[in-house]
């Protein structure tokens, strides 16, 4: 399995508090991404990151923001939870942009009350 | 926008069975397609890449076919098992200007004992 760490992975929160998920990977791969997955939607893609400090919005990237300081660190946060944020998150890597798998963490079950 | 439709959302078979399951897309323009396992509260693993050059890719029980100008894949998966139970999600790279993974809402699948 490829090494993606998530945490935490289970969260309960209060709307209007700021949430920060963070993932971790040891594989040194140049491409991160953050995925919400909820019934009757499937996952899709909040934001990505191309490198160290680039990054740039998925399909449902409103009320969140991302962050890249480090090749194994991207950040994904909630400035101000949601009820409507509540999913579960993924985060997954890959190499390329193009050919290449994308390898998945174990996600993050969040409910914001 | 690229869309994914799989059908059907959810099967049940006698384990030995053999199955298909079905995958179709409405921009033919990707890079790749790739299909995944997920078991319940899990994350997902990757089964196959197939890139958008290829027509099929096998691994072990599982063949997985593209046709990309017809906009379809299947994932064939030979001798069914009780372990292949789980929601099956195929995901294409590309397509409609994006460069970016579209899943589709997944199968699931029952394999009865």
């Amino acid at each position: 399995d490829a090494g993606i760490t998530q945490s935490p992975r289970h969260k309960v929160t209060e709307t209007g508090t700021p949430v920060t998920l963070r993932c971790h990977q040891t594989e040194n791969h140049r491409y991160m991404y953050w995925y919400r997955q909820d019934p009757g939607h499937g996952l899709r893609l909040i934001h990505y990151s191309y490198g160290v400090k680039d990054t740039d919005k998925g399909e449902v990237s409103d009320g969140y923001s991302v962050s890249r300081s480090k090749t194994e660190d991207f950040l994904l946060t909630l400035e101000s939870a949601t009820s409507s944020q509540t999913s579960v998150y993924f985060c997954a890597i890959s190499e390329s942009d193009t050919g290449d798998t994308q390898y998945f963490g174990p996600g993050t079950r969040l409910t914001v009350l | 926008k690229q869309e994914v439709t799989q059908i059907p959302a959810a099967l049940s078979v006698p384990e030995g069975e053999n199955l298909v399951l079905n995958c179709s897309f409405t921009d033919s323009a990707i890079y790749n397609l790739q299909w995944f396992r997920q078991d319940p509260g899990k994350g997902l693993t990757s089964l196959l890449l197939i890139q958008s050059s290829q027509r099929e890719q096998t691994s072990g029980r599982l063949n997985a076919s593209l046709d990309k100008s017809s906009g379809r894949s299947t994932l064939y998966i030979a001798a069914s098992q009780p372990g292949d139970s789980a929601t099956y999600l195929c995901a294409v790279k590309g397509g409609a200007g994006s460069y970016q993974l579209t899943f589709g809402k997944g199968t699931k699948l029952s394999v009865i004992p």
